[in-house]
């Protein structure tokens, strides 16, 4: 049974780069069947999709992002270590939030194609100095 | 964008009632793709309905959806004490996938 972990610090000071990481535990982060996603929630608001990156053979890595964002968001994957990571660069208050990885579906011969059937349990950052 | 709207944004039921959670879109959600989650606080979202009325695997037979177009319905039936929890919709019909708000379902 696959499961999603995230990880990294819960403060970060104005400015910086926020950088998360999830680990895929229970099966393989290349296997071309799912979009390796970051969602996010700010206190008292709703979910906003973040981006998604793709791993398969030559497509390896190919990434699509929100485009409210995408100026400041990278995400990569390691297929090595099965993860693939979040940096969102410039941040403010704004982007605090409760941040959560899932997997979504893009095989069509797959049940559920195109709905995220795995997720985080969420991380909390904070934006503060 | 597709702005999902959710309504009652909290729903206070008995055990064994019905439960009815509407998901509205700004635009016609193409091949009914919409889906449900639930979520409960410190655990991961879980994946109730997807394609707007199939269930997820292991997911129990209470649990119903049903719409197209831009309404959409996710039908609790014989509330039990587990399912409190908030439930959202998210529409992935297009590029730029969007969230609803949630509606929060307490169990009296």
């Amino acid at each position: 049974q696959v499961q999603l972990q995230e990880s990294g610090p819960g403060l970060v000071n104005p400015s910086q780069t926020l950088s998360l990481t999830c680990t895929v535990s229970g099966g393989s982060i290349n296997s071309g069947s799912y979009y390796w996603t970051w969602i996010r929630q700010p206190a008292g608001r709703g979910l906003e999709w973040i981006g998604r990156v793709y791993t398969s053979g030559s497509t390896s890595g190919s990434t699509n992002y929100n485009p409210s964002i995408q100026s400041r968001v990278t995400i990569s994957v390691d297929t090595s270590k099965n993860q693939f990571s979040l940096n969102l660069s410039s941040v403010t208050a704004a982007d605090t939030a409760v941040y959560y990885c899932a997997r979504r579906i893009v095989d069509p011969s797959l049940p559920a194609f195109g709905a995220m059937d795995v997720w985080g349990r969420g991380t909390t950052v904070t934006v503060s100095s | 964008e597709i702005v999902l709207t959710q309504s009652p944004a909290t729903l206070s039921l008995s055990p064994g009632e019905r439960a009815t959670l509407s998901c509205g879109a700004s635009h016609s959600i193409s091949s009914t793709y919409l889906a449900w989650y639930q979520h409960k606080p410190g655990l991961a979202p879980r994946l109730l309905i997807y394609d707007a009325s199939r269930r997820a695997a292991g997911i129990p037979d209470r649990f119903s959806g049903s719409g197209s177009g831009t309404d959409f319905t996710l039908t609790i039936s014989g509330l039990e004490p587990e399912d409190s929890a908030v439930y959202f919709c998210q529409q992935y019909g297009t590029s730029l996938l969007t969230f609803g708000g949630g509606t929060k379902v307490e169990i009296k």
